[in-house]
């Protein structure tokens, strides 16, 4: 069975300083890898995913991703950190053939202060 | 270009009742995910539908069905409401089903939110 922790519930940071939401999963085979953002009020909103390919992979609004299959661990990363930026982070994995069918970690709050 | 769009946004229920959802998925998009979230369990899938055909189905009892119209647009059911149903029903939409080249790359709307009493 397929399974995501995110084994923090809250990351503080402050405003212009490096931030990183932790992930690490469980999964048969090489999994599907993705981070969504859930902004207050709003649907969640796909942010990056990892299908193969290069360890670091690029998304939306400046954030980025470090895939390590030793670690198993999926980490979201972004330089410098927005306070529009706060909001409610998922990590997901789906095994290879039901992409669509993503388990997600439980999520981890991000605040960022100025 | 309009996202995707789900109905009713709130409605409460009691128990041994039914309801059902409806989700419009962005224009194009033939894939349609159902994802359940709760302050419990988090977010859970529920099933997925391409081309009215289910391809991927959760772990949850019979109670919850789905379907998906030639138009796209998809609903599901649950029957026999429990307490424990009640949650912030998830649709999702993709250009590509499971497998595809934008597989999991899914477009959520804003969510039903049931309550059962």
């Amino acid at each position: 069975a397929q399974s995501v922790a995110q084994p923090e519930d809250q990351v503080n940071v402050a405003e212009g300083n490096p931030l990183t939401v932790k992930c690490t999963y469980s999964v048969s085979g090489n999994p599907y890898l993705f981070w969504y953002v859930q902004y207050p009020n709003r649907g969640l909103q796909f942010l990056l995913k990892y299908i193969t390919g290069d360890n670091l992979v690029k998304g939306s609004y400046g954030f980025e991703a470090e895939f390590n299959k030793s670690q198993t661990s999926f980490h979201l990363k972004k330089p410098s950190a927005l306070v529009s930026d706060s909001a409610l982070y998922f990590c997901a994995v789906s095994p290879r053939g039901y992409g669509n069918k993503l388990v997600f970690g439980a999520g981890t709050i991000l605040r960022v202060k100025s | 270009k309009a996202g995707v769009t789900q109905t009713p946004r709130y409605l409460i229920k009691t128990r041994g009742q039914q309801v059902t959802l409806s989700c419009s998925p962005i224009s194009g998009h033939r894939s349609v995910s159902w994802y359940q979230q709760t302050p419990g369990q988090g977010l859970q899938f529920l099933f997925e539908y391409f081309s009215e055909t289910q391809r991927n189905k959760g772990n949850f009892p019979g109670r919850f069905s789905g379907r998906q119209f030639s138009n796209s647009r998809s609903e599901m059911n649950v029957s026999t409401l429990e307490l424990g149903d009640s949650a912030l029903y998830l649709c999702a939409s993709s250009l590509s089903p499971s497998g595809g080249p934008n597989t999991g790359e899914l477009f959520f709307g804003e969510g039903s939110r049931l309550t059962v009493l």
